[in-house]
């Protein structure tokens, strides 16, 4: 079945650096690719995405690039703070003539160290 | 405009009974899908409704159901519970004329099972 492999779980950085997410997904149907940023107690948010036309698309500190031979695709945020702490997901979406089908990978837990 | 509503926000019930948890989208947003989130496990997709059908079925035993009512109102049913239906269960509205339209969360039920 369709699955989005997300690396890493874990990630810890220093406020100022960067961070990057990498993801993989198995349907190579799919055509959308939304991050959501989910803080503790909260629900989840969309903070970027990108078409399966589009190879990059940046927004502020954050960008997301995608390679569709490769089925990867990558989050990069810029100059962290420690406000960017939280969990990170990636997800794939497929058009279906019935409609959409999304698939998140597991997150990635952001820790930014002041 | 309200955000997606879901009642109740938390529930605890005992292995064997059933449990219905229900998610109001966003006004006109006829589109609702439900995940759910585990440590670990990320957002795994259960259901998408769209006009009182479902449309798009995640990997998950029968136990698992839901409809979609004419209002676009959704509700979720568990039956037999077992003690790894511990979750949040968040269900998202959208728009549906397009794969990019953004998914809309709603703040989870917090389901516990004893």
């Amino acid at each position: 079945g369709e699955n989005v492999e997300q690396h890493p779980s874990t990630l810890s950085v220093q406020e100022g650096d960067s961070a990057v997410i990498k993801c993989t997904y198995s349907d190579s149907a799919s055509n959308y690719f939304p991050w959501y940023k989910q803080e503790l107690g909260k629900r989840p948010q969309l903070i970027i995405d990108i078409r399966s036309n589009v190879g990059e698309k940046k927004d502020q500190r954050i960008a997301v690039t995608l390679n569709k031979t490769a089925k990867h695709f990558s989050l990069h945020i810029t100059e962290t703070q420690p406000e960017d702490s939280a969990v990170y997901f990636c997800a794939a979406t497929t058009s279906y003539t019935g409609g959409f089908k999304t698939i998140f990978g597991a997150g990635t837990r952001l820790f930014v160290k002041a | 405009k309200a955000g997606v509503t879901q009642t109740p926000r938390y529930l605890i019930k005992t292995r064997g009974q059933q449990v219905t948890l229900s998610c109001s989208p966003i006004s006109g947003h006829r589109s609702v899908s439900w995940y759910q989130q585990t440590p670990g496990q990320g957002l795994q997709f259960l259901f998408e409704y769209f006009s009182e059908t479902q449309r798009n079925k995640g990997n998950f035993p029968g136990r698992f159901s839901g409809r979609q009512f004419s209002n676009s109102r959704s509700e979720m049913n568990v039956s037999t519970l077992e003690l790894g239906d511990s979750a949040l269960y968040l269900c998202a509205s959208r728009k549906r004329d397009r794969v990019e339209n953004e998914q809309f969360f709603g703040p989870g039920t917090r389901l516990t099972v004893l």
